[in-house]
């Protein structure tokens, strides 16, 4: 089983600060997402990263995949109450098709 | 719009009672999670079906069961229904089951 370990649990900043979430593993993944989930609705997509060493911007967010393909992070700069929600690592194995999630980091951003 | 259909979108039960959950996954994708999630917590993995075949299997209880049919869709069983199971099911549909996953908008199901 492929554990996915996200830190913090719980994050909660002032508007403007800048944060950091970390998804770690001791497995290999072939691809890992991220997504954000608001109260009451699914989980949505935000990026995908395949290749080890990839960094990937969304605006303000920029992701980044570890060297090794075990870990990734998550870094939001000058974030926004819009920003509020839980945030989910996931990791696919292409070896034995699935796809697994870490416990999530909910984050709480104060106007 | 993630293209993941969930029905219903609200259920309210008594204990002891069965419901099904449906849902259809986006066109193409082949692989169905069934998740759990209670108030304020993360994402439980149910079970996965991959082409129809069951291809991983989360915490999913005995009175839980689930199935994937020729035309890909996915009904999750839940039987004899405790007020502890009152919470969140979220389906998610992807192309090869280690891929995106599109999540639907799920069906909050209360037990009372």
């Amino acid at each position: 089983t492929q554990l996915l370990e996200q830190s913090p649990q719980f994050l909660s900043i002032q508007e403007g600060e800048n944060l950091t979430v970390y998804c770690n593993s001791s497995s290999v993944f072939s691809s890992l997402q991220w997504y954000r989930q608001e109260p009451g609705e699914g989980p949505v997509l935000l990026v995908t990263v395949v290749t080890g060493g990839e960094v990937k911007k969304l605006k303000r967010l920029t992701f980044q995949f570890g060297d090794a393909r075990k870990d990734s992070s998550l870094h939001i700069t000058a974030a926004q109450p819009g920003d509020t929600g839980l945030y989910l690592c996931a990791g696919g194995s292409e070896d034995d098709y699935k796809l697994s999630f870490g416990a999530g980091t909910t984050v709480t951003v104060r106007a | 719009d993630s293209g993941v259909t969930q029905t219903p979108k609200h259920l309210i039960t008594a204990t002891g009672q069965r419901v099904t959950l449906r849902c259809s996954p986006r066109s193409g994708d082949l692989s169905v999670y069934w998740y759990q999630q209670s108030l304020d917590q993360g994402l439980q993995f149910l079970i996965q079906y991959y082409n129809g075949e069951e291809r991983a299997k989360g915490n999913i209880l005995e009175r839980f069961s689930a199935q994937q049919f020729p035309d890909l869709h996915s009904e999750l069983n839940l039987s004899s229904l405790e007020l502890g199971d009152s919470a969140l099911y979220f389906c998610a549909s992807s192309a090869g089951g280690h891929t995106e996953a599109f999540f639907g908008q799920g069906t909050r199901l209360t037990v009372v």
